[in-house]
């Protein structure tokens, strides 16, 4: 157990749909990153949040929303789904602050579009 | 922008043998950290080895251990003994820092590595 604690693990779901996928970091950590990874365009970073606050932001498409709740959860929220969207969300989490040791994966959510 | 290329696809070993996964990455960066992840079926990223850039010495984790050729732009691993379980995708990833506390990784393609009993 890496300490990131992602659900759910496994989510079908079909086109024009809304899902959220939710994040809890490692405990400690202020950071938290999510991650897409699809066989067309492997791994690629989305979005960062530290502390409550957006600090980065990737190839995050419109559709898709993110935040960090005061207790530093996340959420990943993906609307008007599209078959394209199947892929395995992960969520990192890292102290944050100084040097980024520390950057731990959670076991990932397979989203599967229908 | 950061690029990151694994050249080899695919690769396979002979348990007790040793392989060596290469890595190239391109950047303007001078501070930066290179890692080595692990993707097991269990599809869990699994941090392998970490290698600051500024410090000439390659790092090594029992029977994983780097090449860090900074000039070049070269981060290979290297895995001795080869073991049935190192079997799963090994990703290599870039990470600037800049101590303003973001933390992007920029990932290879990735390289499925099978240990042949």
């Amino acid at each position: 157990d890496s300490g990131v604690t992602q659900t759910p693990k496994h989510l079908i779901t079909a086109t024009g749909q809304r899902v959220t996928l939710r994040c809890s970091p490692r405990s400690g950590d202020l950071s938290v990153y999510w991650y897409q990874q699809s066989l067309d365009q492997g791994l690629q970073f989305l979005i960062q949040y530290y502390n409550g606050e957006e600090r980065a932001k990737g190839n995050i498409l419109e559709r898709f929303s993110a935040q960090q709740f005061p207790d530093l959860h996340s959420e990943l929220n993906l609307s008007s789904l599209e078959l394209g969207d199947s892929a395995l969300y992960f969520c990192a989490s890292s102290p944050g602050g100084g040097r980024p040791y520390g950057y731990t994966f959670g076991s990932g959510t397979r989203l599967t579009v229908v | 922008a950061q690029t990151v290329t694994q050249s080899q696809p695919e690769m396979s070993v002979q348990e007790a043998e040793t392989v060596t996964l290469s890595c190239t990455y391109d950047t303007s960066e001078s501070n930066y950290y290179l890692f080595w992840y692990k993707q097991p079926p269990s599809r869990q990223m699994i941090l392998v080895i970490r290698q600051e850039a500024y410090k000439q010495q390659n790092a090594t984790e029992n029977r994983f251990s780097v090449n860090f050729q900074k000039a070049a732009k070269s981060f290979s691993l290297k895995i001795s003994d080869s073991q049935l379980g190192d079997t799963a995708m090994y990703f290599c990833a870039f990470l600037p820092y800049s101590g303003a506390g973001s933390y992007q990784l920029t990932f290879g393609k990735g390289t499925k590595l099978s240990v042949i009993p």
